[in-house]
């Protein structure tokens, strides 16, 4: 069945350093794939999504490459700031229903 | 554009008793889904409604029940509350044909004590 599979948290970072969460996907056909974001209290706000092989989604300075040789959608930016502390969850989507989610990663940055 | 709202956000009950749970979902969308965000379980997909039919339900007891009204928003009903009932429950909303790129809501915690 499809899964998705996200590093362990938290990644705490200084202000400023670069950011990799890495995020793999086990899927039948050709899903899409999506990072959501979840800042403390609030619910999910979608921050990029993709929707085919080599495909790159951004937003916010965020970045991730739909791989489909690595099945990977690894989430990155280049210098993250404090106000970007919070759950990041990637997540896979087919043209059935549901969208299927990685456990999510916590980001911590530090001023 | 309003985005999907939840109501109401934070549900205090009691274990047996029953809550109700409401979404609306952003104007021209049709299909709801629910989300139940336990701690340490990650996001677990509930419900699927479309154009007021149940389409798709996950692995939830059928305690777990709603319904979708002409206008589009929904309900998500939780019966014979128990403790581990206790999450953040999302809805998502999508438009018409199109099922992956959901907007999510708030939230409504509820807590069972």
């Amino acid at each position: 069945g499809n899964s998705v599979t996200q590093m362990e948290g938290p990644v705490t970072l200084s202000e400023e350093a670069f950011l990799t969460i890495n995020c793999t996907y086990t899927a039948t056909g050709y899903p899409s794939l999506f990072w959501y974001v979840q800042y403390p209290g609030e619910g999910l706000q979608l921050l990029l999504k993709a929707t085919k092989a080599d495909d790159k989604g951004s937003n916010k300075g965020f970045e991730a490459t739909y791989r489909k040789e690595t099945t990977s959608f690894h989430l990155e930016k280049g210098s993250v700031q404090v106000s970007d502390s919070a759950v990041y969850f990637c997540a896979l989507g087919t043209y059935t229903d549901k969208l299927i989610f990685g456990t999510g990663t916590r980001l911590q940055v530090f001023p | 554009e309003a985005g999907v709202t939840q109501s109401p956000t934070h549900l205090i009950k009691t274990r047996g008793q029953q809550a109700t749970l409401r979404c609306s979902p952003i104007s021209g969308h049709t299909s709801v889904y629910w989300y139940q965000q336990a701690l340490g379980l990650g996001l677990q997909f509930l419900l699927w409604y479309d154009e007021g039919e149940e389409r798709n339900r996950g692995n939830f007891p059928p305690r777990f029940s709603g319904r979708q009204f002409p206008n589009y928003s929904s309900e998500l009903n939780v019966n014979a509350l128990e403790l581990e009932d206790s999450a953040l429950y999302l809805c998502a909303s999508t438009p018409p044909g199109i099922t992956d790129t959901q907007y999510f809501g708030p939230g409504t915690r509820l807590t069972v004590l």
